[in-house]
């Protein structure tokens, strides 16, 4: 089955910095890859995704990076504010059909220093 | 749209007894996918359900937890007997055609004492 695994486990930046975190997977069918924002005590939201048909993609301060022959894709937040502070997840999926469901890497614990 | 709905909100039980989890799927919503959330395991895949009929239930711990969905608007996920091991926050999550984007619910709050 698909392994993802997510670097840093806690990222502390200064609000107007950037952050970027790091996700890698195991799975060279995988082909969809989304980020969730979860914030303490909510569920996680989905914030951005990426198929692996294109290799970036932005949406106002937040971009996502493919990498499909290095296996690794990354969440890029541009320009920091205090709101961002939460916990962020990276998944890979096949989405073309079988059985696996998601599979989500541990989660970055991300803190916007005033 | 009221999304994904979960009860109840918080569960706190003793060790031994039945604990069981609802959800209700965003209407049309063909995929329902039941996680468990925990500081040292993070968001686990439980089982995943397509058009009411279980696919995946190889992230169910033990023979403890079941899940059914009966229909296409309820599950239902099912510890019994509950330990303490299982105290974590479980979410539903319902998603489209494809298993893409999913929605989560709310999440349940289980306290095994």
């Amino acid at each position: 089955g698909e392994n993802v695994e997510q670097h840093p486990s806690t990222l502390s930046v200064q609000e107007g910095d950037s952050a970027v975190i790091k996700c890698t997977y195991s799975d060279s069918a995988s082909n969809y890859f989304p980020w969730y924002k979860q914030e303490l005590g909510k569920r996680p939201q989905l914030i951005i995704d990426i198929r692996s048909n294109v290799g970036e993609k932005k949406d106002q301060r937040i971009a996502v990076t493919l990498n499909k022959t290095a296996k690794h894709f990354s969440l890029h937040i541009t320009e920091t504010q205090p709101e961002d502070s939460a916990v962020y997840f990276c998944a890979a999926l096949y989405s073309g059909g079988g059985a696996d469901g998601l599979t989500f890497g541990k989660g970055t614990h991300l803190i916007i220093q005033p | 749209d009221a999304g994904v709905i979960q009860s109840p909100r918080h569960e706190v039980t003793e060790m031994g007894q039945e604990v069981t989890l609802r959800c209700k799927p965003i209407s049309g919503h063909d995929y329902l996918f039941w996680y468990r959330q925990t500081m040292m395991r993070g968001l686990e895949l439980l089982i995943y359900f397509n058009n009411n009929v279980p696919i995946d239930d190889s992230g169910m711990p033990e023979d403890r937890f079941s899940a059914k969905m009966p229909n296409a608007s309820f599950s239902t996920l099912k510890i019994q007997p509950s330990e303490p091991r299982d105290s974590a926050v479980y979410f539903c999550a319902s998603s489209g055609l494809a298993k893409e984007t999913q929605y989560f619910g709310p999440g349940t709050r289980l306290l095994v004492l």
